[in-house]
């Protein structure tokens, strides 16, 4: 199993907002490091998302917006497209295993 | 336009050897890491590691130590992930991924992918 664990899907009516969830511990999340979010279209490559609180690369839209607190992320999408019907996968830096971990992922369906 | 662009789907039999590659443009290559992402057939992904193209500097995951082996070449711009003896279980998608700097950081840049199907 991951060492960073999200819901594997949510759902959402179009317009709506859906949050998702991201859960790590001490040596993750816990110990301060930023937590990073990618979309991953059917059958495309991941794309960088957001990070912090409101880092967004250029070109990703302000419906996306990213928290953090204690030892868990979530991701927050408001207005819910078709188009974001997709899976989500966050990212931080573990210190137990000096190296980058991933969500297990989260399938989301936009009804 | 910054990209890395990987070489294309491989079909192997078990036991035999493997490498792909990674090519960056737009940037400059020596001046970040690029990471190596798993992702088997419906599942999630896994950082098997990074390469510093300038120095070869390498930090695998546990998981993938001694398990596979990345290079780079930096007069070219490429990067790569090679295996020996490749088995069934590393049939999967593998993904390079530019990142910032050792440690912490995200992947703002990824290549489409190589396929690597391993089947008798």
């Amino acid at each position: 199993q991951s060492v960073l664990t999200q819901p594997p899907s949510v759902s959402g009516a179009p317009g709506q907002r859906v949050t998702i969830s991201c859960t790590g511990s001490r040596s993750n999340i816990g110990a301060g490091y930023d937590v990073y979010w990618y979309q991953q279209l059917p059958g495309t490559a991941p794309k960088f998302l957001i990070y912090g609180n409101d880092n967004r690369p250029s070109g990703v839209p302000d419906r996306f917006s990213a928290s953090k607190s204690g030892t868990s992320a979530s991701l927050a999408i408001t207005g819910l497209q078709p188009e974001d019907e997709a899976d989500y996968y966050c990212q931080s830096y573990d210190r137990s295993l000096t190296g980058s971990v991933f969500g297990g992922g989260t399938k989301l369906t936009v009804l | 336009e910054v990209q890395l662009v990987q070489s294309g789907t491989e079909v192997k039999k078990p036991g035999e050897s493997l490498k792909i590659s990674c090519k960056g443009s737009g940037y400059s290559f020596t001046n970040y890491w690029i990471g190596w992402v798993r992702q088997m057939p419906g599942k999630g992904l896994e950082w098997m590691g990074i390469i510093y193209p300038d120095d070869s500097d390498t930090r695998y995951s546990p998981s993938f130590q001694g398990q596979v082996t990345f290079s780079a070449d930096k007069s070219i711009s490429s990067v790569y992930l090679q295996w020996t003896s490749l088995k069934a279980s590393d049939t999967a998608m593998y993904y390079c991924a530019r990142h910032p700097h050792v440690g912490e950081g995200w992947f703002d840049v990824w290549g489409q992918g190589t396929l690597v199907t391993v089947s008798s």
